[in-house]
Formats: C-alpha cells, sequence, structure tokens
C-alpha cells in the first residue's frame, strides 16, 4: 500500500468551477501535511500547509481529518492558470522533515 | 529569498559515463539538503538527506556506490550519477531546508536526465 495515495484524475472542468480532491496516508505518526502543486516538468511549488482545524487561502481550502487520516484541497472558482498537479504531501520528523509525496491528481480547466 | 538553484537543467550522456548535478542555496545557508527523484507519472522519492560536512543518509533501496553524494558547504550539495544507464533517466529535483523558514524544504528547478 502506498503511503499517500491519490486519485490521479485527470479532472477536467470548466472555468468557474469548484473542484475537491482527496488524499489518505497511512501511516498514522505523519506530523505535518501539505498540499503542493506541480506543473509539468518543473519542480512542485508549496501551496498550502493543512491543519485540523482547516484553513483557507483565498479560493483555496485545505483540510485535515487526522482519524481518518484524510486530506482534502478544494478549489473554488477555478482559473485556467490551476490547470496543474496537484501533490498530496506529509511529513514526519526523523531528526530532519522527511516528504512523502503522493503520485497527484491531475487538473485541467478548460475555457 | 529562499531561493535554490539546480545546474544543469538538462543533461543527455552516454551510457556509463557519469553526471554531476549541483544544488546551491543562494540566498541562504541551507542545513539539510535532499535529493529525490521522479519517473514520469509517478511521485517524487526521496533517494538521499545530506547535512554539510557529514555523509549523506540513503533511503532503501538507493545505491549510495551509484548516487554519490557530496555537501561540501552550506550552500552546496552534489549528486553524481556514476556509471549512468538508460534505467537512470528521470527528473532529479533537489531541495533545500534553512535559513527563517524552519523546517520548510524550498526546491530547485530540477535536473532532466537522459541517459542513452
Amino acid at each position: 500500500r502506498k503511503e499517500v495515495e491519490q486519485d490521479p484524475g485527470p479532472f477536467n472542468v470548466p472555468e468557474g468551477a469548484t473542484v475537491a480532491f482527496n488524499c489518505t496516508y497511512s501511516n498514522s505518526a505523519s506530523q505535518s501535511f501539505f498540499w503542493y502543486r506541480q506543473d509539468c516538468r518543473k519542480e512542485p511549488k508549496l501551496l498550502m500547509s493543512v491543519y485540523s482545524s482547516g484553513n483557507e487561502d483565498g479560493r483555496f481550502t485545505a483540510q485535515l481529518n487526522r482519524a481518518s487520516q484524510y486530506i482534502s484541497l478544494l478549489i473554488r472558482d477555478s482559473k485556467l492558470s490551476d490547470s496543474a498537479t496537484y501533490l498530496c504531501v506529509v511529513s514526519m520528523n526523523t531528526g530532519f522533515q522527511k516528504l512523502v509525496f503522493g503520485t497527484g491528481t491531475r487538473l485541467l480547466v478548460s475555457p | 529569498g529562499a531561493v535554490v538553484s539546480q545546474h544543469p537543467s538538462r543533461v543527455i550522456c552516454k551510457s556509463g559515463t557519469s553526471v554531476k548535478i549541483e544544488c546551491r542555496s543562494l540566498d541562504f545557508q541551507a542545513t539539510t539538503m535532499f535529493w529525490y527523484r521522479q519517473f514520469p507519472k509517478q511521485s517524487l522519492m526521496l533517494m538521499a538527506t545530506s547535512n554539510e560536512g557529514s555523509k549523506a543518509t540513503y533511503e532503501q533501496g538507493v545505491e549510495k556506490d551509484k548516487f554519490l553524494i557530496n555537501h561540501a558547504s552550506l550552500t552546496l550539495s552534489t549528486l553524481t550519477v556514476t556509471s549512468a544507464h538508460p534505467e537512470d533517466s528521470s527528473f532529479y529535483i533537489c531541495s533545500a531546508e534553512g535559513g527563517r523558514s524552519y523546517n520548510e524544504q524550498f526546491f530547485g528547478p530540477g535536473t532532466r536526465l537522459t541517459v542513452l
């Protein structure tokens, strides 16, 4: 079983749509949680950290459910520029912060 | 701030040759640097972690004699792929941790390696 599981997609949505991605992780000792964005052939970029209380950054809302080991990302009012692969990432502190990446969910926003 | 560079961005080499990739933190001192590999349609996989002046810690299944890591200073780490083979063709990405954002990793732009 993969440590971090995501639906690979692609999710094809029109501009303005709301889209939600989910992710599950297997290691209950995971301490920190993130969503990264990766454009084709580029490095991943931190989109936002995820907290149990939920957090929002503009059109993006992330939520963590530790009991279910489940992380979500909601994107409202999708823009063409949101087209990318969204990576669910968990970390454990093993003396350093070890990041474990999911394979990503691909989003395609069309006009 | 928190910029990480990688060089080269792309390299094509013949099977059997060695390739060196540099990772630099440009505006902060990196206490720890990480090397990842990403095959097409797969997730980033941590290969090894290095701290300045000490030996790298390799993840299970990563050959330390094939992937040589040198972390000579707080701003530079190098990954050398020795005797490269076509199956080593991948996207290699480094990240660095340090500076003001303690525990946040800043990623380099990646190096695409193609071994013929």
